[in-house]
């Protein structure tokens, strides 16, 4: 069974320090991981995923996380926060038939 | 080709009544996501197809929801005797044998008064 905790409902962090959204994950088969991002009444927008290969996974708009197998981690961060990155932020497992399994969401505010 | 569409954007309907929603995938997914996400909260899986089989059904599908995909393109998503508790927002999804292109749509948001 795959199921996903993200740790902290809520992050505040000030304008230009760093962003850390943790996400930690369970799996019965070898974990496809993705972060998502989705803004007031809009849909989910892909940040970065990962599949295979390399372990530090680099995405849009500044944002990178990096697969931990030994820790069944996949932790979000980026190293300077703009204020347009307050949004609620979701990370994923996928299936045996790519259905995702996402957890309860990280709020992100920055603080200018 | 523009994506996951899916309609409508918004639904209002009455408590008791019955409603449908659509969601044409990418032209060449062959699979078809439903989810459901509730205000703070992350979506929740709820069905998918792989072209018109509908290969697995989440517990949160209760018998007021049936979903179908009859020729392997567009599904529709229909809920019988809505309850308040239904209010939420319905994203469908798409995507071919892996997860790489898989897309999501912009969902419907339905409220039940």
């Amino acid at each position: 069974a795959q199921s996903v905790t993200q740790l902290g409902s809520h992050v505040s962090v000030s304008e230009g320090a760093l962003v850390l959204l943790r996400c930690n994950y369970s799996s019965s088969v070898p974990p496809y991981l993705f972060w998502y991002v989705q803004y007031p009444n809009q849909g989910l927008q892909l940040l970065l995923k990962y599949t295979t290969g390399a372990t530090l996974v680099k995405g849009i708009n500044g944002f990178e996380a990096e697969f931990k197998k030994s820790e069944t981690s996949f932790h979000l961060t980026k190293p300077s926060a703009h204020m347009s990155d307050a949004a609620e932020y979701f990370c994923a497992v996928s299936g045996s038939g790519n259905q995702f399994y996402f957890g309860t969401g990280t709020s992100l505010t920055v603080i200018p | 080709d523009t994506g996951v569409s899916q309609d409508p954007r918004h639904k209002i309907t009455k408590r008791g009544q019955n409603v449908t929603f659509r969601c044409d995938p990418i032209s060449e997914h062959n699979r078809l996501y439903w989810y459901r996400q509730t205000l703070g909260q992350g979506p929740e899986f709820l069905t998918y197809f792989q072209n018109e089989a509908q290969l697995e059904k989440s517990r949160l599908l209760s018998d007021r929801f049936s979903a179908e995909r009859p020729k392997g393109s567009f599904s529709t998503l229909e809920i019988q005797r809505t309850e308040q508790g239904d209010s939420a927002m319905y994203l469908c999804a798409s995507s071919g044998e892996t997860v790489y292109g898989y897309t999501f749509g912009s969902g419907t948001r339905l409220t039940v008064v």
